[in-house]
Formats: structure tokens, sequence, C-alpha cells
């Protein structure tokens, strides 16, 4: 079974909606992530976690809320999404406790809002 | 601040050519490096990394060296596959609290080889 596991791996919805994306992970890290990808930019920070109660803004935080219900769960929502959020959103965690950040990735929720 | 350049793709070669994807970075303190792999329709998952200067990462035939007096971590393979298509990120992460500990990514490298 995948470490860290995306519900849905796909979505299309409409501009104005509220869309909730989740992310779950069996690894026992403290820290989770979401990013988002476009072509061309690479993988942008939106919010991170470095645990249940320690929640930050990333790089591209607006017009996205996150919510960490437990060490295991982490989830990024879109109050009203727009055409621009289209893109490709990544979970990842990571433990730090080797001096080094290395992150594990879920495989991502293709999310397309018209 | 910190940061990450690697070189612009979309990189095409054809099989058992020699690959050399460039990745150079600006950092405080002495950040770990990481070089990323995503294949078509997957998440990104660890090629290699090195965590000080002169080492060497290396896995599944791919090779980068910490370089401290070049600042650069450049990705290497002798003899690619059809199999190596994917989107290569070279990445860093500086030591430290709080986001100081965060991965920066640069742009990302498409590959595409050719049997």
């Amino acid at each position: 079974d995948a470490d860290v596991t995306q519900t849905p791996r796909n979505r299309i919805t409409k501009t104005g909606k509220r869309i909730m994306l989740e992310c779950s992970q069996t690894k026992g890290h403290d820290r989770m992530y979401w990013y988002r990808q476009d072509p061309g930019l690479g993988l942008r920070l939106i919010y991170y976690s470095f645990d249940v109660k320690d929640i930050n803004k990333g790089e591209i935080s607006d017009g996205y809320s996150v919510s960490r219900q437990a060490q295991a769960k982490f989830s990024l929502s879109l109050e009203s999404a727009i055409p621009n959020q289209t893109a490709l959103y990544f979970c990842a965690t990571s433990d730090f406790i080797r001096g080094y950040n290395e992150q594990f990735f879920g495989p991502g929720t293709r999310l397309t809002v018209l | 601040g910190n940061s990450v350049t690697q070189m612009e793709g979309p990189v095409t070669l054809s099989e058992e050519a020699f690959l050399t994807i460039n990745c150079t970075y600006t950092a405080t303190g002495y950040p770990s490096l990481f070089w990323y792999v995503q294949y078509p329709g997957e998440g990104l998952q660890l090629l290699l990394k090195a965590t000080k200067a002169d080492d060497k990462g290396s896995n599944k035939g791919f090779e980068a060296t910490y370089r401290k007096e070049t600042t650069s971590f450049h990705l290497e393979k002798g003899s690619v596959q059809v199999s190596d298509s994917a989107v290569y990120f070279c990445a860093l992460s500086v030591p430290g609290g709080g986001s100081q500990g965060n991965l920066i990514f640069g742009k990302g490298t498409k590959l595409s080889v050719k049997p």
C-alpha cells in the first residue's frame, strides 16, 4: 500500500465551487506539505505543517486553506475555485530527524476548474 | 535568498546516450542537495541526495556530486534508457529550524529518450 495517498486523483469542478483535497500518510511523519505544479513553473509550496498545531503559509497560499485533522491527515481546500487554480496538486511528508529534509510525495490530484 | 537553477528542457536523447542535467544553487549555510524524478502520471520520488560537500549521490545509474566551489549538483548518467524518460527536479534544503528546512525546487527538466 502507498505510504502517502491523495483523494481524489482527478476532479473537474466549476468556478465558485468549494473543493477539498485530502491527503493521508502512514509514514508516521510530523511534517506535511501541499504543493501545486504548473507547466514550466516547477513546484510551488502552498501550505506546510510541522505538527497538528503548527500550520504555515507557503509561497502561494492566497485562495487556499488547510486543515491538519490528525498527524496523518492534511487537507487542502479551495473555498471558491477559479480557473487559474487548475493544476496538479501534490501532498508530501517528511522526517527531519536525520537532519535533512527528504520528502515523500503522494501521486497527485489533477484539478480542473471550468 | 535560497534558490535552485536547472537547465531548461526539454532534453531529447537517443537510447544509450550520455546525460547531463545542470543544476546550480544559491544558499545560506550548508544545504543538502537532492534530485527528484517524476515519471509520467506519478508523484515525485527521490532519486539521489548528498548532504555535504564532495559527497556523491548515486542511484539507478545516475550520479551527482556536491560541488561547493562551483555551487553545483549536476545529474549524470552514462547510458540512458527509454524508461528514464521523466521530469527531473533539483532541490535543496538548508539546515535549521522552521521554514529554513523546507525544500526549494528548480523548475524541472523534461527528458525524453528515443529508442
